[in-house]
């Protein structure tokens, strides 16, 4: 079961552009959604990360916006830079006693040109 | 800054051997995961640890995987028979506690079984 599902595989921007990265669950139980990046050789590092009770949320030039009742949620780069051209996953988890196991989605390649 | 470290960074082993990958999480982390990535898919749950046992565990985890935290630093994933198929990168991640949902992820260790 996929329970996270992310597209596009793969996407080219102009430095400037913005990449909009989009990503969508199942499990209405999950109330974590972060997303991570990935350079290659490295392990993923926490970008950004939301909460259901907000819509939105904004950390430099990375906006997440969430979308409760369809599930979905997505991944803006404002101004993406060379330097951003990396792999994005989102992820979710659910609250629970003890752990919050990450369900990631499939990746997206970004690549942004100069 | 305090990172998660993991040790091999490569591991080159024949199939049916056992293997021992090492990892260092952050030192006031109470919560611990592994995830795998197979090249060119998305990462996944392996398993979680906290409190010396095990939390949660994926269908991957099966016998074969085994993990340990012998002492009060490090935590080991141990496959005990090795498959083509375990050739991934491996991750391990930390997280501060109970109701702090960011996790760290490790640098990765690549496993290639031949």
């Amino acid at each position: 079961q996929q329970q996270v599902k992310q597209s596009p595989q793969s996407l080219i921007v102009q430095k400037g552009g913005i990449p909009i990265i989009n990503c969508a669950y199942e499990n209405t139980a999950f109330d974590y959604f972060p997303w991570y990046q990935q350079f290659p050789g490295k392990g993923p590092a926490l970008l950004i990360a939301i909460r259901p009770d907000v819509s939105e949320k904004k950390e430099g030039r990375f906006t997440i916006s969430f979308n409760k009742s369809a599930k979905q949620f997505s991944l803006h780069i404002m101004d993406s830079q060379p330097g951003d051209s990396a792999t994005y996953f989102c992820a979710a988890s659910k609250g629970g006693l003890r752990d919050y196991k990450l369900s990631f989605g499939a990746g997206t390649t970004v690549t942004v040109r100069a | 800054e305090p990172e998660v470290t993991q040790t091999p960074s490569h591991q080159v082993t024949q199939m049916g051997q056992e293997v021992i990958l090492r990892c260092v999480p952050i030192s006031n982390h109470l919560y611990f995961y592994w995830y795998r990535q197979i090249l060119g898919q998305k990462v996944e749950f392996l398993v979680s640890f906290y409190n010396n046992e095990i939390s949660e565990k994926s269908e991957i985890f099966d016998d074969q995987f085994s993990v340990e935290r012998p002492d009060g630093s490090n935590f080991t994933l141990k496959i005990r028979s090795t498959k083509l198929e375990d050739s991934a990168m491996y991750f391990c991640a930390s997280s501060e506690g109970r109701f702090t949902d960011t996790q760290y992820f490790g640098p990765g260790t690549r496993l290639t079984v031949l």
